[in-house]
């Protein structure tokens, strides 16, 4: 079975810093990888996903992810927070070709302080 | 973004009724809906897979007997809490699938058992 690390369970940013967080996973074959966002009493958001091509993904809200496959990564970027970023993010995973459901990290709490 | 709602937003019941849940593509057809589970502070955690015409499949672990799911049409999946516990009370959430394999999430569902 596949599992995702989100090495972050707390950030707390001041605006403006800059964001990364890391999500691992350890399914070695073709993958989806999806970042969602859950903001404070809302449901789960896409920010952005990859499928295949392009391994920089550009996605909602100016955030970004790439896909780097030799390290099974798929870390989140944003250069400038902003106070409203504040919230629960996921990474998910799924293997790629499948109608399966999808294989979530832990989350990571994120908090700017304005 | 493709809509996906649930119904009711949130649930109190005693302990050993059934409760009813309800999954709706709004605006798009899913053959395939997507049951999880998400406990506090905790990520989401796959229940089943929902399949339209068809018999749900469920992730190991998961009572089929508990959790009871039909796939009546292309936009609604309905999961059943049969005889409810208190351990049963969580952070219920569907999810569907568009053409393109990106996952909709809906607002969930909040069960509390007496």
């Amino acid at each position: 079975a596949q599992s995702v690390s989100q090495h972050n369970h707390h950030v707390i940013l001041s605006e403006a810093a800059s964001l990364e967080l890391g999500c691992n996973y350890s399914y070695g074959g073709t993958v989806n990888l999806f970042w969602y966002v859950q903001y404070p009493g809302q449901h789960l958001q896409l920010l952005l996903k990859y499928f295949s091509g392009d391994p920089l993904v550009k996605g909602i809200k100016g955030f970004e992810a790439e896909f780097i496959k030799s390290k099974f990564s798929f870390n989140l970027r944003k250069p400038s927070v902003q106070w409203s970023d504040t919230a629960e993010y996921f990474c998910a995973v799924k293997e790629g070709g499948g109608a399966d459901g999808l294989t979530f990290g832990k989350g990571t709490h994120l908090i700017i302080q304005p | 973004g493709a809509v996906v709602s649930q119904h009711p937003s949130w649930v109190i019941c005693k302990s050993g009724t059934s409760v009813k849940i309800e999954c709706r593509s709004l605006d798009f057809q899913a053959t395939t809906m997507f049951w999880y589970r998400q406990f506090p502070k905790q990520s989401l955690m796959l229940m089943a897979t929902s399949n339209e015409g068809s018999k749900a499949t469920y992730e190991q672990g998961v009572e089929k007997d508990k959790f009871l799911i039909n796939h009546a049409s292309l936009t609604l999946s309905t999961l059943t809490v049969t005889s409810a516990h208190p351990e049963d009370s969580s952070f219920y959430i569907c999810s569907a699938p568009t053409s393109s394999g990106t996952q909709y999430f809906g607002p969930g569902t909040r069960l509390l058992v007496l």
